[in-house]
C-alpha cells in the first residue's frame, strides 16, 4: 500500500499547455503539502493545506492552483506552462500536530516542459 | 531569515567505513526541529533522523547518528558501516513554525554521497 501516491510520475508537455498532478494519501493525515525540487535539487515549499484549507501559500505564480477536495487529496493544476516550470514536484502529508515529526513524501512527479 | 548550508556538494566513502556529512543553519529561534532526509536515485524522500533542538542528547537511528551542536548551529550526520544502499542525496532540513501556525521545512542544497564497493 502506497502511503502518499502521486500521478503521473512523469509528465512531458509543451509550453502553454495546462496540466494537473494528483496526490492522494491513505495515512489519515490532515495536512498536505506541495514542494518543488528544481534542477539543482533545491527543495522549496509551495503550498500547504490543512483539512482542505490553504494555510501556506509561498510566492508561487498564480498559474499554479492547488485544490483539495478532501483531506486525503491535494491536486496541483498548472496553467500556461513555461520552460522554467520543469522540475520534480513532491506531495507530502503529516498530522498537523505531528508535523515536527516529519512528513511522508510521495515519490515525486518529474515535469518536463518543452 | 533561516538558512541551511551543506558545504559538501559531493562525498564518497568506502563500503563499511564511516562518513560524516556536515550541515549548519542560521536561526534566531530557540525551539525548532532538525532533520536529515535521504533521496536515493528512486527520487523518494526518506526520513533518516530527526533532532529536537531542546534535547541535548544526540539522536541515533541504527547506523545513523547526529552531532548536534546548538550553540554552533551545527547538525552533522554520521553514517557508520556504510552500505551500498546508502548511496543517495542527503538533505539537511530545518523545520520552522510559520505565522499561520503550521510548520514548513527549509532545506539545504544537499550532499551527494556515493558508497564505493
Amino acid at each position: 500500500d502506497t502511503a502518499v501516491s502521486q500521478t503521473p510520475k512523469y509528465l512531458v508537455t509543451q509550453m502553454g499547455n495546462d496540466k494537473s498532478i494528483k496526490c492522494e494519501q491513505n495515512l489519515g493525515h490532515d495536512t498536505m503539502y506541495w514542494y518543488k525540487q528544481d534542477s539543482k535539487k533545491f527543495l522549496k515549499i509551495m503550498f500547504s493545506y490543512n483539512n482542505k484549507e490553504l494555510i501556506i501559500n509561498e510566492t508561487v505564480p498564480n498559474r499554479f492552483s492547488p485544490k483539495s477536495p478532501d483531506k486525503a487529496h491535494l491536486n496541483l493544476h498548472i496553467n500556461s506552462l513555461e520552460l522554467g516550470d520543469s522540475a520534480v514536484y513532491f506531495c507530502a502529508s503529516s498530522h498537523v500536530y505531528g508535523q515536527r515529526y516529519g512528513y511522508t513524501f510521495g515519490s515525486g512527479t518529474r515535469l518536463t516542459v518543452v | 531569515a533561516q538558512t541551511v548550508t551543506q558545504s559538501q556538494p559531493e562525498m564518497s566513502v568506502q563500503e563499511a567505513e564511516t562518513v560524516t556529512l556536515s550541515c549548519t543553519y542560521d536561526t534566531s529561534e530557540s525551539n525548532y526541529y532538525l532533520f536529515w532526509y535521504k533521496q536515493p536515485p528512486s527520487r523518494q524522500m526518506i526520513l533518516v533522523i530527526r533532532q529536537e533542538a531542546y534535547k541535548q542528547q544526540n539522536a541515533t537511528e541504527n547506523r545513523f547518528s547526529v552531532n548536534f551542536q546548538k550553540a554552533a548551529k551545527s547538525f552533522s550526520l554520521k553514517i557508520s558501516d556504510s552500505q551500498l544502499g546508502d548511496t543517495a542525496m542527503y538533505f539537511c532540513a530545518f523545520m520552522k513554525l510559520t505565522t499561520s501556525g503550521t510548520y514548513k521545512y527549509i532545506f539545504g542544497t544537499g550532499t551527494r554521497l556515493k558508497v564505493l564497493a
